[in-house]
């Protein structure tokens, strides 16, 4: 059963534009909510995270945004640059934090 | 810091075969969980380790099994090969103290059964 969803599969943006990749989840348990950005041949890089207690957490062009009535977060890349272009994966953990539940992730195309 | 490092990177094995994935963590890291990637379940999480017990389980069978060992490191073992095994199988570590809940990923072991 599939807790975290990532409805887009793809998605394509023109280069200076805004970015944003969006996340769905199901179990009301979840408390932290990170997003990973994968190129092929490596493993998941760490993005930037939020706690359940937050509704926007902000890292330099990455910005993230919980919406948790609406079990929805967002990831909004401002302004997106063609180095952006992978896979990004929204996951979800419940307390205490030991396993992560991963969305299917999107893959971001940023254009020049 | 050296980020995770997983050997072997890619590992083609026989179907009924066994095979151990190892793992070293980021230095200080004392926890390792290890996922599964197959593009029709996309990341599935197997096991956690801290301090050489396992703190969590996911959804698989008894042949997938792990170890930690006293220096962090860890190592995946899957018995009894079958071809729904072949996967990317990465290894994350993280820090108990501050951001706990953050992982970080290593390149992964491409698996392939035969």
């Amino acid at each position: 059963d599939q807790q975290v969803k990532q409805n887009s599969p793809s998605l394509s943006v023109q280069e200076g534009r805004i970015s944003i990749l969006n996340c769905d989840y199901t179990n009301s348990m979840f408390d932290y909510f990170l997003w990973y950005k994968k190129y092929p041949a490596e493993g998941p890089t760490f993005l930037i995270s939020i706690s359940s207690i937050k509704d926007k957490n902000e890292d330099g062009r990455f910005t993230v945004f919980l919406n948790k009535s609406a079990k929805h977060l967002s990831l909004h890349i401002v302004p997106s640059q063609p180095g952006d272009s992978a896979v990004y994966f929204c996951a979800a953990s419940t307390p205490p934090g030991y396993a992560l539940n991963f969305g299917k992730g999107t893959s971001l195309l940023v254009t020049p | 810091k050296a980020g995770v490092t997983q050997t072997p990177r890619y590992l083609i094995k026989t179907r009924g075969q066994q095979v151990t994935l190892s793992c070293s963590p980021i230095s200080g890291h004392r926890s390792v969980s290890w996922y599964q990637q197959t593009p029709g379940q996309g990341l599935q999480f197997l096991f956690e380790y801290f301090s050489e017990t396992q703190r969590n389980k996911g959804n698989f069978p008894g042949r997938f099994s792990g170890r930690q060992f006293s220096n962090s490191r860890s190592e995946m073992n899957v018995s009894t090969l079958e071809l729904g095994d072949s996967a990317l199988y990465l290894c994350a570590s993280s820090s108990t103290q501050g951001a706990a809940y953050e992982q970080y990923f290593g390149p992964g072991t491409r698996l392939t059964v035969t």
